[in-house]
């Protein structure tokens, strides 16, 4: 059975940082592309950033280019996103999700002073 | 980017009945990329179908995914109480990947 769980979520003030991971497991994590998405409170998803298999190509939505970065560390089956500069606007519910297996159930990060 | 359309906005229907549920891409997707996700409130989504046909492990078969290039469909047979919830598409195929507005599927 896949599980995608994620941690490293909480408040944070303005120009904070934070890293998020996600740990792995039911599938061969080392041959997937894997995503970081996001939901607003009471908005719909937004896709956030991706990487390759192997690490080697990184793709993020305009609105976090810069302040994010997505990693993963494929002999312990984790995905990583590092946040920097935070803004209100992050404020959002944190999902890592693969697109042939599925989510997990997400880590809320709080923008706030 | 490639935008997404999906209509409707929310479809009134009652148990039993047929849903169908569309999205309309800005450009073609590419391989037909195409995902369809399935959210209840205070949960997180869930995948039903990727590659715009294949169904994800353990959704059932009264969930079914068509279409290609631009236009797409997600049907669901016939409802089960536990259907209604807001459902997503997602294209994959294009960086960035963009997902629809959603579509409210609510008890008639």
């Amino acid at each position: 059975e896949v599980h995608l769980v994620e941690s490293g979520g909480g408040l944070v003030q303005p120009g904070g940082s934070l890293r998020l991971s996600c740990a792995a497991s039911g599938f061969t994590f080392g041959s997937s592309w894997m995503n970081w998405v996001r939901q607003a409170p009471g908005k719909g998803l937004e896709w956030v950033a991706n990487i390759n298999q192997d690490g080697s190509e990184t793709k993020y939505v305009d609105s976090v280019k810069g302040r994010f970065t997505v990693s993963r560390d494929n002999a312990r089956n984790s995905l990583y996103l590092q946040m920097s500069s935070l803004r209100a606007e992050d404020t959002a519910v944190y999902y890592c999700a693969n697109t042939a297996f599925g989510w997990g159930q997400g880590t809320l990060v709080t923008v706030s002073s | 980017e490639i935008v997404l359309t999906q209509s409707p906005g929310t479809i009134s229907l009652s148990p039993g009945e047929r849903a169908t549920l569309s999205c309309r891409a800005s450009q073609r997707v590419f391989s037909n990329f195409l995902a369809w996700h399935q959210q209840k409130p205070g949960q997180a989504p869930r995948l039903l179908i990727y590659g715009a046909s294949s169904r994800a492990t353990g959704v059932p078969d009264r969930f079914s995914g068509s279409g290609s290039g631009t236009d797409f469909t997600l049907t669901i047979s016939r409802l089960e109480p536990e259907d209604f919830a807001v459902y997503y598409c997602q294209q994959y195929g294009n960086s960035p990947l963009t997902f629809g507005g959603g579509t409210k599927v609510e008890i008639k």
